[in-house]
C-alpha cells in the first residue's frame, strides 16, 4: 500500500521567507503528483499537477518538483504572505487513485 | 464551470440514523471520488466511478456504505445505521481522465454524529 510522508508536519515562518515542503512516496511508481491547499473546515483547492511526463511544474510564486526514481516531491513557496497560511497536501496517482499525506500546517506570519 | 457542489456541507444525526449526501461533478468530468477526512489527516480514498460505473471500493467502505452515480452525472454516498466513528469530512472530488486525472474538490459534508 501507498504510504505518503510530508514533512514538516508543521511550519511557522515570518513573512518574506523562502520555504520548501517535502513529500514521499514508498512506491515511486507515481503517475502523477498534485499540491492541494486546504483551509480550516474547507475542501481542497488544487495548487499544481506535474504529469507523468514533467518534472516541475510552477504557478507564480509556487514551484512544485517530483523525481520519480526517488518518489519524493517538493514545494517551494517564494516569498511567503499570511494568506499563504493553510494546510498544504500533496497527492501521488497510480493505480486509479490518489493517494494523500497527513499535509504540512503553515503559519506566516505578518 | 461552477465547480464540484455538495450537500449538504454540514449534517448532525444521532447514531442509528441512515444519511445520504449528494455530490455533483463538473459537468464534463467523467471521473468521480469520494473521499473521507479526519481531523488532522489527509483525505482517504473511499470509492470513484467511471461515469457511471463504479470500479473501486475502498476496505473502509463497509457494507454500511453504499455509492451511485446514475447516468454518470452527480453521485450520492449513503450511510446507513450511523456510528459515531463516522464522524469525518466527505469529500467528493472530480476529474477528466483526459487531462491527466487533475482532481477538483468540493467544499464537503461535515458530518457529526451524537
Amino acid at each position: 500500500k501507498q504510504e505518503v510522508t510530508q514533512i514538516p508536519a508543521a511550519l511557522s515562518v515570518p513573512e518574506g521567507e523562502n520555504l520548501v515542503l517535502n513529500c514521499s512516496f514508498t512506491d515511486s511508481a507515481i503517475y502523477n503528483l498534485q499540491w492541494f491547499r486546504q483551509d480550516p473546515g474547507k475542501g481542497l483547492t488544487s495548487l499544481l499537477l506535474i504529469q507523468s511526463s514533467q518534472r516541475e511544474q510552477t504557478s507564480g510564486r509556487l514551484n512544485a518538483s517530483l523525481d520519480k526514481s526517488s518518489g519524493r516531491s517538493t514545494l517551494y513557496i517564494a516569498a511567503s504572505q499570511p494568506g499563504d497560511s493553510a494546510t498544504y497536501l500533496c497527492a501521488g496517482y497510480n493505480f486509479n487513485k490518489f493517494y494523500f499525506g497527513s499535509g504540512t500546517k503553515l503559519n506566516v506570519k505578518p | 464551470d461552477t465547480g464540484v457542489s455538495q450537500d449538504p456541507r454540514h449534517k448532525i444525526t444521532k447514531r442509528g440514523q441512515n444519511v445520504t449526501f449528494r455530490c455533483d461533478p463538473i459537468s464534463e468530468h467523467n471521473r468521480l471520488y469520494w473521499y473521507r477526512q479526519t481531523l488532522g489527516q489527509g483525505p482517504e480514498f473511499l470509492t470513484y466511478f467511471q461515469n457511471e460505473a463504479q470500479l473501486e471500493k475502498s476496505r473502509l467502505l463497509s457494507d454500511r456504505f453504499s455509492a451511485e452515480r446514475p447516468k454518470g452525472s452527480f453521485s450520492t454516498l449513503e450511510i446507513q445505521r450511523t456510528e459515531q466513528g463516522d464522524s469525518a469530512m466527505y469529500l467528493c472530488a472530480s476529474s477528466l481522465s483526459e487531462s491527466g486525472y487533475e482532481q477538483y474538490f468540493g467544499p464537503g459534508t461535515r458530518l457529526t454524529v451524537t
